[in-house]
């Protein structure tokens, strides 16, 4: 356990509405990431950060946007939820560096309906 | 190879029987290779990374080697347990300044008693 809380950890939501899902993790690691995980697909990563306001996007970032404004916290927002976007989000950070292992938090299953 | 690419996708062997996996990746620009465990209605959880060629990983029943040259992993498990039954996960990490893990969609053990 590398100290990693989802939260939610479940939501339905309507379209068209925003979702704001949030990673905190109390020890301090720089590299925190958002991956989505949907059948057949496995886990995609959707954003990264680096450092606080350092973000970038992963593979299937579109329709979503992060902020990191504390090290410990680490933001997911659907600025207006769609059907596509309903799915098992997970937080992760690595230890150090990058390459090494993820730690990945409970997920949060969002459902837009 | 683009991608990660895992085989088989999924796996039904009984209770003692031993077992292996294959993970194949990009060669070019490697750095490291992780394994993750993942049960059903739980987290991820990281069981190695290696970055030589040639590593050989070991953890109780559970080994895995690397070839970065041709770019393969292979996972074994050798007498396997119920317990072991969940989805084994590999991940590439490619160097580089930017974060690049990149997931292969799993393979399905189920292990009967």
């Amino acid at each position: 356990d590398a100290g990693i809380t989802q939260s939610p950890r479940h939501k339905v939501t309507e379209t068209g509405t925003p979702v704001t899902l949030r990673c905190h993790q109390t020890e301090n690691h720089r590299y925190m990431y958002w991956y989505r995980q949907d059948p057949g697909h496995g886990l995609r990563l959707i954003h990264y950060s680096y450092g606080v306001k350092d973000t970038d996007k992963g593979e299937v970032s579109d329709g979503y946007s992060v902020s990191r404004s504390k090290t410990e916290d680490f933001l997911l927002t659907l600025e207006s939820a769609t059907s596509s976007q309903t799915s098992v989000y997970f937080c992760a950070i690595s230890v150090g560096q990058q390459w090494r292992e993820a730690f990945f938090g409970q997920g949060t299953r969002l459902t837009v309906v | 190879i683009l991608n990660v690419e895992q085989s088989p996708q999924s796996l039904h062997v009984q209770e003692g029987d031993s077992t292996n996996f294959t993970c194949s990746f990009p060669s070019s620009n490697f750095y490291a290779l992780h394994w993750y465990r993942w049960e059903t209605a739980k987290s991820p959880e990281a069981l190695f990374v290696m970055t030589l060629n040639g590593d050989e990983k070991k953890k109780g029943r559970i080994s895995a080697t690397l070839n970065t040259k041709e770019g393969y992993s292979y996972l074994y498990i050798k007498g396997s347990q119920p317990e072991d039954s969940a989805t084994y996960l590999c991940a590439s990490y490619s160097g580089g300044s930017n974060y690049k893990l990149t997931f292969g969609k799993g393979t399905l053990l189920t292990v009967n008693p």
